[in-house]
């Protein structure tokens, strides 16, 4: 079975710094999505960012990149810039063969003005 | 973009009635649609995964007498939790794909349900 993990809790940034989320996933499947997930506290799902496994190029969407590091298993996020909006719930997420999604159990980001 | 209407958003009701939320894709088929589950400060857990015209398909440990999920439309998904008891207090969320399977999928925004 998919698992994902998680292993930061809780993070804090300060205000225009970097901040960087960590999640490892463990898969037997060779094709598969993963996901950052934003969810404020109105609990609204947010897609973040998304990547193919089968590509190797790591995507980037404005201020948010990620490091895939596919024979590590490990998928990290890193916000650049952060702002106070970025204050939320981040969930990473694995999709396979099933189409549904396996979440980690999230961090919760705190941004500091 | 794709769009997921679930509705309602609240649901406060007491113990021993059923409720029923619906997840209705607005300007897409959505061959495939998924309900999960939410506890405070935890993290989703998928329930089923609900397929048109088909079954639902229930993870282990969820009961399919209690969570009936019906799936009669290529727009239309609903999940009636029967008999509410305040464990069943949770917040529950839909997605659905798209009839390619396309990723990623189309969350609803939520239902906060309450059993008093």
């Amino acid at each position: 079975a998919q698992t994902v993990t998680q292993s930061q809790p809780e993070m804090s940034v300060q205000e225009a710094e970097t901040v960087t989320l960590s999640c490892t996933y463990d898969t037997s499947e060779s094709d598969y999505y993963l996901f950052w997930y934003k969810q404020p506290p109105s609990r609204q799902m947010i897609l973040v960012i998304r990547q193919e496994a089968y590509k190797q190029q790591n995507a980037t969407e404005n201020r948010f990149s990620v490091n895939f590091q596919k024979a590590a298993k490990s998928f990290s996020l890193k916000i650049s810039d952060s702002q106070l909006g970025d204050a939320a719930m981040y969930f990473c997420a694995y999709s396979g063969g099933q189409g549904n999604l396996i979440f980690g159990k999230g961090t919760k980001l705190s941004v500091k003005p | 973009g794709a769009v997921v209407s679930q509705h309602p958003s609240r649901v406060i009701c007491k113990s021993g009635t059923s409720v029923k939320i619906e997840c209705r894709s607005l300007d897409f088929q959505a061959t495939t649609m998924f309900w999960y589950r939410q506890f405070p400060k935890k993290s989703l857990m998928l329930m089923a995964t609900s397929n048109e015209g088909s079954k639902a398909t229930y993870e282990q440990g969820v009961e399919k007498d209690k969570f009936l999920i019906n799936h009669a439309s290529l727009t239309l998904s609903t999940l009636t939790v029967t008999s509410a008891h305040p464990e069943d207090s949770s917040f529950y969320i839909c997605s659905a794909l798209d009839r390619d399977g396309d990723q990623p999928q189309h969350f609803g925004d939520g239902t906060r349900l309450s059993i008093l």
